[in-house]
């Protein structure tokens, strides 16, 4: 069972700056099956980026994803007002696909 | 436009018996797989499972292997969750997601079922 490890746990920032997430995996993770997920109070979760570094259609490009085997990162180039939410990682490449326990990017 | 939509929110005692559901459109359902997410309150995101609604094959969390059940009606675009005896932990909400168009990870999801257990 792979286990997933976000951090920070918290990240204040000002709008305009940049943000570093990091999703670090217990094992090596095949095919880069990782995806980052966005969450804002009261709602679902959205899919911001698969395959580590893709960005569906829709996701804006300050939106970007590194990384390959057990270290993951999810940038945000410069933090709009709209992306203050909490951020999650899952992997789908094993069962069970689990997700980390989410990283909150808050205004600072 | 693809959409799951999530059957409404449910009062229940412990010992009850549940079964909650996600109906999808715009879309084959039958070729995709859906998964569960659990979201305690105030807490993060924890993978259930999923299930195929093709053959209604399903995988399970370990963690809730035996507690709950997948299922889906390919009839009827509508995959379910189930428990035969509820507890006051599995207050909870549920989301159903697609395993969609992007390698397999959850792109659609569905609005959220509130389950809420107690005495």
């Amino acid at each position: 069972e792979i286990v997933l490890t976000q951090s920070p746990g918290t990240l204040s920032l000002s709008p305009g700056e940049r943000a570093t997430l990091s999703c670090r995996a217990s094992q090596s993770i095949s095919n880069s099956h990782l995806g980052w997920y966005q969450q804002k109070p009261g709602q679902a979760p959205r899919l911001l980026i698969y395959g580590a570094s893709s960005r569906p259609t829709g996701i804006p490009d300050r939106f970007s994803g590194s990384g390959s085997g057990t270290d993951f990162t999810l940038t945000i180039s410069r933090v709009e007002p709209e992306d203050f939410a909490v951020y999650y990682c899952q992997q789908y490449n094993n069962s069970p696909q689990a997700f980390g326990q989410g990283t909150k990017v808050e205004i600072k | 436009e693809v959409q799951l939509v999530q059957s409404g929110a449910e009062v229940k005692k412990p010992g009850e018996s549940l079964k909650i559901s996600c109906k999808g459109s715009g879309y084959i359902f039958s070729v995709y797989w859906i998964g569960w997410v659990r979201q305690m309150p105030g807490k993060g995101l924890e993978w259930m499972g999923i299930v195929y609604p093709g053959d209604s094959d399903a995988r399970y969390s370990p963690s809730f292997q035996g507690h709950v059940t997948m299922s889906a009606d390919k009839s009827f675009d509508t995959a379910y969750l189930q428990w035969s005896s509820l507890k006051a932990s599995d207050t909870a909400m549920y989301y159903c997601a697609r395993r969609g168009i992007y390698q397999g990870a959850f792109d659609i999801w569905g609005q959220g079922t509130m389950v809420t257990v107690s005495s």
